[in-house]
């Protein structure tokens, strides 16, 4: 059962174009969500986040937005550039017991065409 | 960027042979996390710690175990590899519990088992 889902496993733009991401998610309970950037052999990167109580937080090119009753958060890129051609992962924060808990969703590839 | 040091950064090795990963960080953050990335499932949770020598069991810890004796240094083991664990596999750090702070990933570590 995955709570988090990327639906589009890839995404070609052109530069200075805007970049749209897609994520959804279905368990309610989350209440911290993040964006993260990965290049290949490295480790993700921490990018842009917004908690549950917020619908937008913008971070330079970088926009999240956040529909609640749509289970719904979106990653605006504007303009693109071709250093943002990467790998783009949205997680969920949920609690166990002990700890707080990330659920990743499976990760949009996007590449920014010169 | 966050202090976290990941060993062996590429790892072959046999079916049955038992393997051990090294996370290494120098930010003296209480929690620390094994995560596996395989292709259409994005990042999951192996285990936890949240304190020395406290650990705890994430979505897909069956095969593996953890051990940390001390604040930096958190260890996963494959007591007896298969080749379902090849994988890469991703250290991550936090510091407060429930806070906006972001887990840091360290860089991975590529292992195939034969």
């Amino acid at each position: 059962d995955q709570q988090v889902k990327q639906n589009s496993p890839s995404l070609s733009v052109q530069e200075g174009r805007i970049s749209i991401l897609n994520c959804d998610y279905t368990n309610s309970m989350f209440d911290y969500f993040l964006w993260y950037k990965k290049y290949p052999a490295e480790g993700p990167t921490f990018l842009i986040s917004i908690s549950s109580i917020k619908d937008k937080n913008e971070d330079g090119r970088f926009t999240v937005f956040l529909n609640k009753s749509a289970k719904h958060l979106s990653l605006h890129i504007v303009p693109s550039q071709p250093g943002d051609s990467a790998v783009y992962f949205c997680a969920a924060r949920g609690y166990s017991s002990k700890n707080e808990k990330l659920t990743f969703g499976t990760g949009t590839r996007l590449t920014i065409i010169p | 960027d966050a202090g976290i040091t990941q060993s062996p950064r590429h790892k072959v090795t046999e079916t049955g042979t038992p393997v051990t990963l090294r996370c290494h960080q120098t930010e003296n953050h209480r929690y620390m996390y094994w995560y596996r990335q395989d292709p259409g499932h994005g990042l999951r949770l192996i285990h936890y710690s949240y304190g020395v020598k406290d650990t705890d069991k994430g979505e897909v810890s069956d095969g593996y175990s953890v051990s940390r004796s001390k604040t930096e240094d958190f260890l996963l083991t494959l007591e007896s590899a298969t080749s379902s664990q090849t994988s890469v596999y991703f250290c991550a750090i936090s510091d407060q519990w429930g806070s906006n702070q972001p887990q840091h990933f360290g860089d991975g570590t590529r292992l195939s088992i034969l």
